[in-house]
C-alpha cells in the first residue's frame, strides 16, 4: 500500500514570495490534515479536511496561508506572502476515520524562508 | 484546552539500557493517548495507543499505560537498540474535538 507522498521534500524562498506544497492521502482516506512542524516544537494543526470540505481551521493563519483538497484526494497549501517565521516542516496526514487519532504521515516538505 | 507535556531531551543511552521517557497530560474527560515515533528521513509513525484508564498500548517491545489518576502516559522498554534511535511524541485526541495535540517530542540516541 502507498504512503502519503509530499512534495516538494525541500524549497528555500525568500520572505514575500509564495510556495505551495502538494500532498496525495493513502487511497480510501476521507480525512486529511495539514500540520506545521517548527523546530523543536511538536506538530501543530493547521487544517482538517473531510472529502473535500474544512472540518477544522481554526489555526491557519488565514492571511497568508490557504488550502484546498479538490475532489477529495490531493491537496495542496499555499503561502503567500511567506515570513521568515514559516520556516518549518510542513506534514500531510490522513487517516480513515475522523477523531481516532491514527493518522498516516508524508515525510514532510521542509521550507526556509530567507 | 488541551496539551501535552513531554520530558526534555535529548536523551541518550547505552544498548540494552531500560528507557522511560516521561509524559503527561491535560484534557477534559477521557482523551485517547498515543505515542508517535520519527526514525531519522522518515515520517512519523503510530508507536502505540491506549483509549482508556489502565489500558496498556505496547509495540515493538515499548510499552505504555494509561494512568488516569496521575494523567501520565510514560513511554518504557526494557533494553533499548541502536535502531530505536529516533524522536519519540506523546500525542491525545479528546472524544468530540478530533484534533490531534502533540507534545514538544523527546530525542532519543542509543550509543553501541
Amino acid at each position: 500500500e502507498a504512503g502519503v507522498a509530499q512534495s516538494p521534500r525541500y524549497k528555500i524562498i525568500e520572505k514575500r514570495q509564495s510556495v505551495a506544497f502538494w500532498c496525495n492521502p493513502i487511497s480510501g482516506h476521507a480525512t486529511l490534515y495539514w500540520y506545521q512542524q517548527i523546530l523543536g516544537q511538536g506538530p501543530k494543526l493547521l487544517i482538517q479536511f473531510q472529502n473535500n470540505g474544512v472540518v477544522d481551521d481554526s489555526q491557519l493563519p488565514k492571511d497568508r496561508f490557504s488550502a484546498e483538497r479538490l475532489k477529495g484526494v490531493d491537496s495542496t497549501l499555499k503561502i503567500q506572502p511567506a515570513k521568515l517565521e514559516d520556516s518549518a516542516v510542513y506534514l500531510c496526514a490522513s487517516s480513515l476515520a475522523r477523531g481516532t487519532g491514527e493518522l498516516f504521515f508524508g515525510e514532510g516538505s521542509r521550507l526556509t524562508v530567507l | 484546552g488541551d496539551s501535552v507535556t513531554q520530558m526534555e531531551g535529548p536523551v541518550t543511552l547505552s544498548e540494552e539500557a531500560f528507557l522511560t521517557i516521561n509524559c503527561t497530560y491535560t484534557a477534559t474527560g477521557y482523551p485517547s493517548l498515543f505515542w508517535y515515533v520519527q526514525y531519522p528521513g522518515e515520517g512519523l509513525q503510530l508507536l502505540l495507543k491506549a483509549t482508556k484508564a489502565d489500558d496498556k498500548g505496547s509495540n515493538k517491545g515499548f510499552e505504555a499505560t494509561y494512568r488516569k489518576e496521575t494523567t501520565s502516559f510514560h513511554l518504557e522498554k526494557g533494553s533499548v537498540q541502536v535502531s530505536d534511535s529516533a524522536v519519540y511524541f506523546c500525542a491525545l485526541v479528546n472524544f468530540g474535538n478530533e484534533k490531534l495535540t502533540f507534545g514538544t517530542g523527546t530525542r532519543l540516541t542509543i550509543i553501541p
